[in-house]
């Protein structure tokens, strides 16, 4: 049964740092890797996505990488800003349609 | 689109009422997919339908929760009898294919209390 673990489970940063929430997962075997962000009282929302045959993806200030073999993703977010301040999820997927979630790491970035 | 919509935002009913949560997917989307999310476990998937059938009930607690999806652009959710260890955040979500590329987008959610 697949596994995924988030650490921390909540970072407090000053605006301006570079920072990196981490996910590992027990199970390899996967279909690809996701990182959503979720706002208080609000649903999540997809950031990037990587597949099991990429590396890494970018999106702006955000860098997502993923090690398949170690079950390792990283997510890097340079010049953290206040707006980033929220609950960062990430999820796998097997072979099924099923995302298996972790239970977030909640950032706050401090003006 | 407007996105996965939700409804009721919040519900707040006693123990042994039965509730009923409503999902509209995306327009277009094939996949629809019902989680859980509370402190203790994180985001649960409980059930998810492909075309209106559903595929992968093995989330569901238990008996008392059903979950249908009559036509392509409607899901319920239910829960008879509710219980206070029901309390949790129920989100929906909807998806366009099973694509290693396609994500998952996400209602806002409906907050349940059970007293």
């Amino acid at each position: 049964k697949q596994e995924v673990t988030q650490i921390p489970a909540a970072l407090s940063v000053p605006e301006g740092e570079n920072l990196v929430l981490n996910c590992s997962f027990t199970d390899s075997a996967i279909y690809n890797l996701q990182w959503f962000r979720q706002d208080p009282g609000k649903g999540l929302t997809s950031l990037l996505l990587i597949q099991s045959s990429q590396r890494e993806q970018t999106s702006g200030r955000l860098n997502a990488s993923l090690d398949k073999s170690s079950g390792r993703s990283t997510l890097y977010i340079a010049a953290s800003q206040p707006g980033d301040s929220a609950t960062y999820l990430c999820a796998v997927r097997g072979g099924s349609e099923k995302l298996v979630f972790g239970k977030g790491t909640k950032l706050t970035v401090n003006p | 689109d407007a996105g996965v919509i939700q409804s009721p935002r919040h519900e707040v009913t006693e123990m042994g009422q039965e509730v009923t949560l409503r999902c509209k997917p995306i327009s277009g989307h094939d996949y629809l997919f019902w989680y859980r999310q509370t402190m203790m476990r994180g985001l649960e998937l409980l059930i998810y339908f492909n075309n209106n059938v559903p595929i992968d009930d093995s989330g569901m607690p238990e008996d008392r929760f059903s979950a249908k999806m009559p036509n392509a652009s409607f899901s319920t959710l239910k829960i008879q009898p509710s219980e206070p260890r029901d309390s949790a955040v129920y989100f929906c979500a909807s998806s366009l294919t099973s694509s290693s590329t396609d994500t998952q987008y996400f209602g806002p959610g409906t907050r349940l209390t059970v007293l």
